[in-house]
C-alpha cells in the first residue's frame, strides 16, 4: 500500500560509475519530483515533471538526467558519480502541478559515492 | 527570490512541555506556506499548511500554525509534546509566482526528553 516507492533504499557504488534510482507512485498523481537532500539535511530540487513533461529542471549537472516513462514513474539516471553526489535523493509526487498541491515523498535513497 | 529562515536547528523539550518552532519567510507577498516532518530514515510528511483564509491553521497530530502577516511568519506550535514528536521539522514556502517550486527551510531537530 505504499504510495511513493522508490528503489534501491541504500545504494553504494565507487566514483565514475553510473547508477538508477526508480521511483514509482501508486497516488494517480500528475506531478513527480526529485528532491536531493545533504549531509545538513538542506532540501533543494532538482526535477519536476508534470504528465511525463518536464517543467522544473534546477541548475544540476547534465550527469544526472530524469526519465519519465509515464506518470506514474520518474526515475534518475546519474553517470560518472563524483564524491559530492554522496546524499539522501527523495522522489515526491503531488496530485497537479500549482503551489497549493502538497507534497507527498518516498523514503529516500541513500547514496553513498566511495 | 523566495527564502525561509527557521531560527534554531535543534530544539529539545521535555515530554509534555510547548512545543514551538520558528519559520520566518522573506516575500512582499505572502506566499503559500507549509509544515513538513520528516521522521528519522523516512521521507516529509505534511504537517499542515496555509494558503488562504483562516491564519490559524490545524494539522495533524495536535501541531497548529499561524500565519502572521505583520511579522512574515508561520510559527509551528503543540501544546504538549510526545516522545513521538521527535523528528525533523521543516517550513516551506511555494512563492507567489507559480513556478511550482517549493522551498525549504533548513529543518529543526526535535528531541524530546522524559
Amino acid at each position: 500500500d505504499t504510495a511513493v516507492s522508490q528503489t534501491p533504499k541504500y545504494l553504494v557504488t565507487q566514483m565514475g560509475n553510473d547508477k538508477s534510482i526508480k521511483c514509482e507512485q501508486n497516488l494517480g498523481h500528475d506531478t513527480m519530483y526529485w528532491y536531493k537532500q545533504d549531509s545538513k539535511k538542506f532540501l533543494k530540487i532538482m526535477f519536476s515533471y508534470n504528465n511525463k513533461e518536464l517543467i522544473i529542471n534546477e541548475t544540476v549537472p547534465n550527469r544526472f538526467s530524469p526519465k519519465s516513462p509515464d506518470k506514474a514513474h520518474l526515475n534518475l539516471h546519474i553517470n560518472s558519480l563524483e564524491l559530492g553526489d554522496s546524499a539522501v535523493y527523495f522522489c515526491a509526487s503531488s496530485p497537479r502541478q500549482g503551489r497549493n498541491s502538497p507534497l507527498h515523498f518516498g523514503n529516500g535513497t541513500r547514496l553513498t559515492v566511495t | 527570490a523566495q527564502s525561509v529562515t527557521q531560527l534554531g536547528s535543534h530544539v529539545s523539550v521535555s515530554e509534555g512541555a510547548l512545543v514551538l518552532l520558528r519559520c520566518n519567510y522573506s516575500s512582499s507577498v505572502p506566499p503559500y506556506l507549509f509544515w513538513y516532518v520528516q521522521y528519522p530514515n523516512q521521507g516529509l510528511q505534511l504537517l499542515l499548511k496555509y494558503t488562504t483564509g483562516a491564519t490559524l491553521v490545524k494539522g495533524i497530530n495536535g501541531f497548529e500554525a499561524e500565519f502572521k502577516k505583520s511579522e512574515t511568519s508561520f510559527h509551528l506550535t503543540k501544546p504538549s509534546a510526545h516522545m513521538s514528536d521527535a523528528a525533523e521539522y521543516f517550513c516551506a514556502v511555494s512563492p507567489p509566482s507559480d513556478d511550482y517550486k517549493l522551498s525549504f527551510g533548513a529543518g529543526t531537530t526535535v528531541t524530546v526528553r522524559a
